[in-house]
């Protein structure tokens, strides 16, 4: 049971690059996430999608936009990357009908220079 | 809106010693609270979770909180440190709409022998 699937696991972009996170879950969760992880700022939502064709901005949606064409898979993708966007990105799922837990994947650390 | 706070970024015990961390919640509805570990290089695994059954709450690891409605409060402890358990914590709770975590900024937790 792989759970949820994070590709690439790790990156690293120039300015102004664009690139694509795909995660991937085979739970038949409804509910998936995105967050960034900072050091000293514990983890921020991004964007998430609470079922198929649906997306939502959370707390630091700027500069990221988030496709969720397939019930298995949400994309998070950043057009013009910037050094402010260096970090480490989780992506989650979960069931929707109740908040059970939260399962999240191995992270994607991306390095913007 | 819902937050939480964790307070000591960096605790220290002995191996054997009380583990504690600390979360207080703000929240405007009954929560959801939960507790998730991390380890160096992979993504949050759960500890545990409080959804109003039980007022105390036993995870895996020998970890437990308990909810505090006076106090808001949802402080993680563990009787007897072991070494293995040196991570990071996070706190968490659900948003009012229950659809998605909101993360305290973690405690990191050394264990010295």
């Amino acid at each position: 049971n792989a759970g949820v699937t994070q590709t690439p696991k790790f990156r690293v972009l120039k300015t102004g690059q664009s690139m694509t996170l795909l995660c991937a879950q085979d739970m038949n969760h409804e509910y998936m996430y995105w967050y960034r992880q900072d050091p000293g700022m514990g983890l921020r939502l991004i964007h998430y999608s609470v079922g198929e064709g649906t997306t939502a901005k959370g707390e630091v949606p700027d500069g990221y936009n988030v496709s969720r064409l397939k019930k298995q898979n949400f994309l998070l993708g950043l057009e013009s990357a910037a050094p402010s966007q260096t970090s480490v990105y989780f992506c989650a799922s979960s069931h929707s009908t109740e908040f059970t837990e939260a399962f999240f994947g191995q992270g994607t650390r991306l390095t913007v220079v | 809106a819902q937050s939480v706070t964790q307070l000591g970024s960096h605790v220290s015990v002995s191996e054997g010693a009380l583990v504690l961390l600390r979360c207080n919640y703000s929240s405007s509805v009954p929560p959801y609270l939960f507790w998730y570990v991390q380890y160096p290089n992979q993504g949050l695994q759960l500890l545990l979770k409080y959804t109003s059954a039980a007022t105390l709450v036993k995870g895996i690891n020998g970890f437990e909180a308990e909810f505090k409605k006076s106090e808001t409060s949802f402080h993680l402890t563990k009787p007897s440190a072991h070494m293995s358990d040196a991570a990071e914590y996070f706190c968490a709770v659900s948003d009012q709409a229950g659809t998605a975590l909101i993360f305290g900024k973690g405690t990191t937790l050394s264990v010295s022998s």
